[in-house]
C-alpha cells in the first residue's frame, strides 16, 4: 500500500512568514513529486513539481525533494493572506498513478 | 498545460436514478483519472482510463457501480448508477500533462443525492 504522509494542520502563520509544509511517501520506487494547493470548493490546481534531490524554486515557492528520507517539502516565503488553502503532496512512480495526501490546511492570518 | 471542461458543475439527483459526468481535454493525454472528494477530505480514486481498454478500478469500486467510458484521447464519462445518498460528493477528473506538467484537474461536479 503506497501512502503519502502529511500534517493535516492547520497551519497558522502570520502574513510575511515563511510556511512549511512537509510530506513523507513509503514507496521508494517514487519517481515524480508535486504540491497541489486546493482553495476550499475548488478543484485542486498544480504549484510544484520535483524530480530530483535538492531544491527547485519557482518564485515564492521552494521544493525540496530528500528521496533517502522520503521526503518532500514545501516552502513559501513571504506568506500572504490569499496563500490560505489545503497543500496536497502527491507521488507518483512508474505506473504514473499519483497518490495524495491528505493534505495540510494553511492558514496566513493578517 | 491541458485544460479540461467537465460537466456537469452540480447536480441534485434523486436516490436510484445515474449521472453522468463528463470530461472534455483539449489535447490528447493517454492517461485520466477519476477521483471523489468529500468535502474536507482528500482525493479518493476511483479509477484510472486509458483509450482503448477497459478501466482499472480502485479497491471498494466496481464497474457496475461506476461505469467508465473513454471512446478517445480527448473525453472521458463517468457515471454514478443506481444513486443513493451515500454518493454525494465532489467528483473530479485528471489527466496527466506532458513533461513537467504535472496532473490537471477538472472544475469537478457536486453530486448530491436526495
Amino acid at each position: 500500500q503506497k501512502e503519502v504522509e502529511q500534517n493535516s494542520g492547520p497551519l497558522s502563520v502570520p502574513e510575511g512568514a515563511i510556511a512549511s509544509l512537509n510530506c513523507t511517501y513509503s514507496d521508494r520506487g517514487s519517481q515524480s513529486f508535486f504540491w497541489y494547493r486546493q482553495y476550499s470548493g475548488k478543484s485542486p490546481e498544480l504549484i510544484m513539481s520535483i524530480y530530483s534531490n535538492g531544491d527547485k524554486e519557482d518564485g515564492r515557492f521552494t521544493a525540496q525533494l530528500n528521496k533517502a528520507s522520503q521526503y518532500v517539502s514545501l516552502l513559501i516565503r513571504d506568506s500572504q493572506p490569499s496563500d490560505s488553502a489545503t497543500y496536497l503532496c502527491a507521488v507518483s512512480g512508474g505506473s504514473y498513478i499519483p497518490t495524495f495526501g491528505r493534505g495540510t490546511s494553511l492558514i496566513v492570518h493578517p | 498545460s491541458a485544460v479540461i471542461s467537465q460537466k456537469p458543475s452540480r447536480d441534485i439527483c434523486q436516490r436510484g436514478t445515474s449521472l453522468t459526468i463528463q470530461c472534455q481535454v483539449d489535447s490528447q493525454v493517454t492517461m485520466m483519472f477519476w477521483y471523489r472528494q468529500q468535502p474536507g477530505q482528500s482525493l479518493t480514486l476511483i479509477a484510472t482510463a486509458n483509450q482503448g481498454s477497459e478501466a482499472t478500478y480502485e479497491s471498494g469500486f466496481v464497474i457496475d457501480k461506476f461505469p467508465i467510458s473513454r471512446p478517445n484521447l480527448t473525453f472521458s464519462t463517468l457515471t454514478v448508477s443506481n444513486m443513493s445518498p451515500e454518493d454525494s460528493s465532489i467528483y473530479l477528473c485528471s489527466v496527466l500533462g506532458q513533461g513537467a506538467q504535472g496532473y490537471t484537474f477538472g472544475s469537478g461536479t457536486r453530486l448530491t443525492v436526495v
